[in-house]
């Protein structure tokens, strides 16, 4: 498999339990963000997204909360499944700017 | 099928050596970039073109160079490729010029030896 979760922070979980996964971002003036899921050999999917007028947004079995005070951005994962093992990504889009700035990413192993 | 495609998905070549890695959408985007993913690290952005014949420098441009003479190709070239542009390259695009998540390809890992 690729080599790019090496050194990466890992959440371990139980299936059907809960995970959320944290992610501080480094702009005040972002106004977009989304959550990427990578498996092993594969390009980032995308998951969820959020726009900084909101704090909450949800999708099936994901949702995603925005803290814009301290700059925090959480994906929470409910009933995980361990097709859900991978490594997560969140991006944040600078206001007035035309790229996406991601984090380092989080690896999460789902154990039987 | 809408998708990214990248080839090839594994090179291996010699310092010095010039290469290219295509990228082709279907989508009929008009964003297209380029990321680096080293171990560790999230993902850099190399180069990015708004539209046809417009490109510009990302975080990480030296040694790379790009053209955008399709809407659909978005080709990375390596002049004299050296040893620490070992990674793993993506290709993203996205419907419009403001970014509102990418589709990516799956992915080259290159290794310059």
């Amino acid at each position: 498999g690729e080599s790019v979760g090496l050194h990466l922070p890992t959440l371990s979980v139980q299936e059907g339990d809960n995970s959320i996964i944290n992610c501080a971002y480094s702009n005040s003036a972002s106004d977009y963000f989304i959550w990427y899921k990578q498996e092993s050999g594969k390009g980032p999917q995308f998951i969820i997204d959020i726009r900084s007028n909101m704090d909450k947004r949800q999708g099936q079995r994901v949702t995603v909360l925005l803290n814009k005070t301290v700059k925090h951005l959480s994906l929470q994962i409910a009933a995980t499944q361990p097709g859900d093992s991978a490594v997560y990504f969140c991006a944040e889009r600078p206001g007035g700017y035309n790229k996406l700035i991601f984090g380092a990413g989080t690896r999460l192993a789902v154990h039987p | 099928e809408a998708q990214v495609t990248q080839n090839p998905r594994y090179l291996i070549t010699v310092t010095g050596k010039k290469l290219t890695v295509t990228c082709s959408q279907n989508m009929n985007h008009e964003y297209m970039s380029w990321y680096r993913q080293d171990p560790g690290r999230g993902l850099r952005q190399i180069y990015y073109s708004m539209n046809v014949e417009v490109t510009d420098k990302g975080d990480v441009p030296e040694g790379y160079k790009v053209s955008r003479k399709e809407k659909r190709n978005f080709p990375l070239i390596l002049e004299s490729p050296s040893p620490n542009q070992t990674s793993l390259y993506f290709c993203a695009s996205s419907p419009q010029d403001r970014v509102y998540g990418y589709t990516f390809g799956s992915g080259t890992r290159l290794t310059v030896v």
